[in-house]
């Protein structure tokens, strides 16, 4: 099957640095990819739309201006957090839906665990 | 707009016993269903889904989920349960006419099989 990979898998940072993460489509090529925020025992919450030569498509209460996306080619999407505070601590995953875009299931990289001190 | 509830938030089973993990949802559209598995500081993966075609849908691990239109639901369901098989289990909503391809995900269920 398809498999997307997040580097790193987790970060430590101080408040007030940027931390990227990158999200990478290893065996198909991605022009859409997703960005998701977990919480501790919660669901996921979809972020932003990264679209590849096209800007982000931001969902409502995300901060585009903190969470930078830029998706380079059609395998490489990253989430810059910028100014990253303890408040931004959490579970960040990347979602790519591959080949047929009707019936794929869409395949999810391993996460991203952000923890800023 | 398109939700996904999962009215319960844990599910205790014992091993070698049927379990079931409830899901219902609302979509405009024709619905695009899913079931994902996360295990603990892992990403999400893909256990079923329903597209069309029979209700009942086969899918990994021995899962399977039936999907109910009058219902508006898709039960994961498996026959006899796992200790292996605890875990956090999200539904999945698709509005099939959304080429967009946004997923709006339930608020997960916690199964824990008991050995």
């Amino acid at each position: 099957g398809a498999v997307v990979s997040q580097h790193p898998s987790w970060v430590i940072c101080k408040s007030g640095t940027s931390v990227k993460i990158e999200c990478r489509s290893l065996d198909f090529q991605a022009t859409t990819m997703f960005w998701y925020r977990q919480f501790p025992k919660q669901s996921l919450m979809l972020m932003a739309t990264s679209n590849e030569g096209s800007k982000a498509t931001y969902e409502q209460g995300v901060e585009k201006d903190k969470f930078l996306i830029n998706h380079a080619s059609l395998t490489l999407s990253t989430l810059t957090v910028t100014s990253a505070h303890p408040e931004d601590s959490s579970f960040y995953i990347c979602s790519a839906p591959p080949g047929d875009r009707e019936l794929s299931e869409q395949f999810f990289g391993p996460g991203t665990r952000l923890t800023v001190l | 707009a398109q939700s996904v509830a999962q009215p319960e938030d844990q599910v205790n089973v014992a091993e070698g016993n049927p379990l079931t993990v409830k899901c219902t949802y609302s979509v405009s559209g024709n619905p695009y269903l899913f079931w994902y598995v996360q295990y603990p500081n892992r990403g999400l993966q893909f256990l079923l889904k329903y597209i069309t075609g029979d209700n009942l849908v086969k899918g990994s691990y021995g899962f399977e989920a039936e999907f109910n239109k009058s219902q508006t639901s898709f039960h994961l369901k498996k026959p006899s349960a796992l200790v292996s098989d605890s875990a956090l289990y999200f539904c999945a909503v698709r509005d099939g006419q959304d080429y967009g391809q946004n997923f709006v995900f339930g608020p997960g269920t916690r199964l824990s099989v008991l050995p």
